[in-house]
């Protein structure tokens, strides 16, 4: 199978909700969890990060989970607007040489 | 501070014909990266370079992919000759430590 899946493909929120992605990969020995962010016909850019050896992390609306057991991890948006309209990758590290394998995106709308 | 940079934005070539992509990483990134993303999908790694030298290249298709990074700066991408699958986005990202920065990329049409 794939080494990181995303679900869902697709998310519609409306403003002020709150949006969550989950990602979930196979390599057990990944230590590494970066989310992208890649607006349309943009570069993609790290909005946040976790490592193996923390369970969550939280910057201003932004937060990530991980949970190694399980082998997943989720990005977290609160009171979304409309700029956070974007796809989102979520990506994680082949353990044998680091190599970062990432998901096939979330599409995000916010609704207004 | 300057990002990674880029260049072509834009090619659009003839299927069998060559073409090259330059990639100027972020000063004093030792760590530089080229990846294809397709329409819809995540990017993928086509090789990694730790300075100079190629530290992962197994998903480059050797027939018709070559890149180099002579000096350990700035690389290059070429594809001879160009297919119509090869239509896709090639980014370059470049790193000190984990976290990657990505280059705006280069839009390859194979016509």
């Amino acid at each position: 199978g794939e080494n990181v899946e995303q679900h869902p493909s697709t998310l519609s929120v409306q403003e002020g909700d709150s949006a969550v992605i989950k990602c979930t990969y196979s390599d057990s020995a990944s230590n590494y969890f970066p989310w992208y962010k890649q607006e349309l016909g943009k570069r993609p850019q790290l909005i946040i990060d976790i490592r193996s050896n923390v369970g969550e992390k939280k910057d201003q609306r932004i937060a990530v989970t991980l949970n190694k057991t399980a082998k997943h991890f989720s990005l977290h948006i609160t009171e979304t607007q409309p700029e956070d309209s974007a796809v989102y990758f979520c990506a994680a590290t082949l353990g044998g040489n680091n190599r970062l394998a990432f998901g096939k995106g979330n599409q995000v709308v916010v609704i207004p | 501070e300057a990002g990674v940079v880029q260049s072509p934005r834009y090619k659009i070539i003839e299927k069998k014909q060559p073409v090259a992509f330059w990639c100027n990483p972020i000063s004093g990134h030792n760590t530089l990266y080229w990846y294809r993303q397709n329409l819809g999908q995540g990017p993928e790694l086509l090789i990694r370079y730790e300075n100079e030298e190629a530290v992962d290249d197994s998903q480059l298709p050797k027939d018709r992919f070559s890149a180099e990074r002579l000096k350990g700066v700035d690389s290059t991408l070429k594809i001879q000759p160009a297919e119509l699958g090869d239509s896709a986005v090639y980014l370059c990202a470049s790193s000190l430590e984990d976290e990657q920065f990505f280059g705006p990329g280069t839009r390859l049409t194979v016509l």
